[in-house]
């Protein structure tokens, strides 16, 4: 059965970066779709980004292009979504999902971006 | 980008109702279609992929139809643990979107 566990709430300066990672447990990273989701509150579900093994290549949504990076530590079956310039509108929770389906989700990591 | 637009944005009903929600693609997205239900505080949960095709462990009453552009969830003797927000969501690998979301309430 997969799991995903993601790393833990943030909270962020209006300028800073934030790194949130999401780990595997049983599948290997290297075999499967990852995707990153993202919720502001109250509000509906967000693209942000996709890398899949068989392209090897990843794919981001043309809004956090140049402002978000995804990348993977397959040793370690972890994948990472790290986002530069924080604004208050990034304030969300953040979502980690597997599979081609979106199969699997993980339980969020909520990013807070205040002064 | 594909644009998902899901109707209505909320109803209300009550157990034992059969429930409709729709999804249209801005294009034919064939049949990349999934939908998810999420309750308050929660991570979403997938309920069907490939349009029709429920996950494992989803329940009967729960049923995905459509292809091309026009999509339907339909949910038949709505018990109260699904009482969520369902979103459609186009899984197309070069640009998924999510649906606005449909909130079912009582």
């Amino acid at each position: 059965q997969v799991q995903v566990e993601q790393s833990g709430a943030e909270v962020k300066r209006p300028g800073a970066s934030v790194k949130v990672s999401c780990r595997v447990f049983g599948y290997s990273l290297s075999e499967i779709s990852i995707h990153w989701v993202r919720q502001a509150p109250g509000k509906g579900l967000e693209w942000m980004g996709s890398f899949v093994p068989e392209d090897g290549e990843t794919i981001y949504a043309q809004k956090f292009q140049g402002r978000v990076s995804m990348t993977e530590d397959t040793s370690l079956d972890t994948g990472y979504m790290e986002m530069s310039s924080l604004i208050s509108e990034d304030t969300a929770v953040y979502y980690c999902v597997l599979g081609g389906d979106f199969d699997y989700w993980g339980q969020g990591t909520l990013v807070t971006v205040s002064s | 980008d594909i644009q998902m637009t899901q109707s209505p944005s909320s109803l209300a009903a009550s157990v034992g109702d059969r429930v409709t929600i729709t999804c249209r693609a801005s294009q034919d997205i064939s049949n990349w279609l999934a939908w998810f239900q999420q309750k308050p505080d929660k991570a979403p949960k997938s309920l069907i992929y490939a349009a029709s095709t429920l996950q494992s462990g989803v329940p009967s009453r729960f049923s995905g139809s459509g292809s091309g552009t026009d999509f339907t969830l339909t949910i038949t003797n709505l018990q109260p643990e699904d009482f969520a927000t369902y979103y459609c969501h186009h899984y197309h690998r070069y640009a998924p979107s999510f649906g606005g979301g449909t909130k079912v309430e009582i």
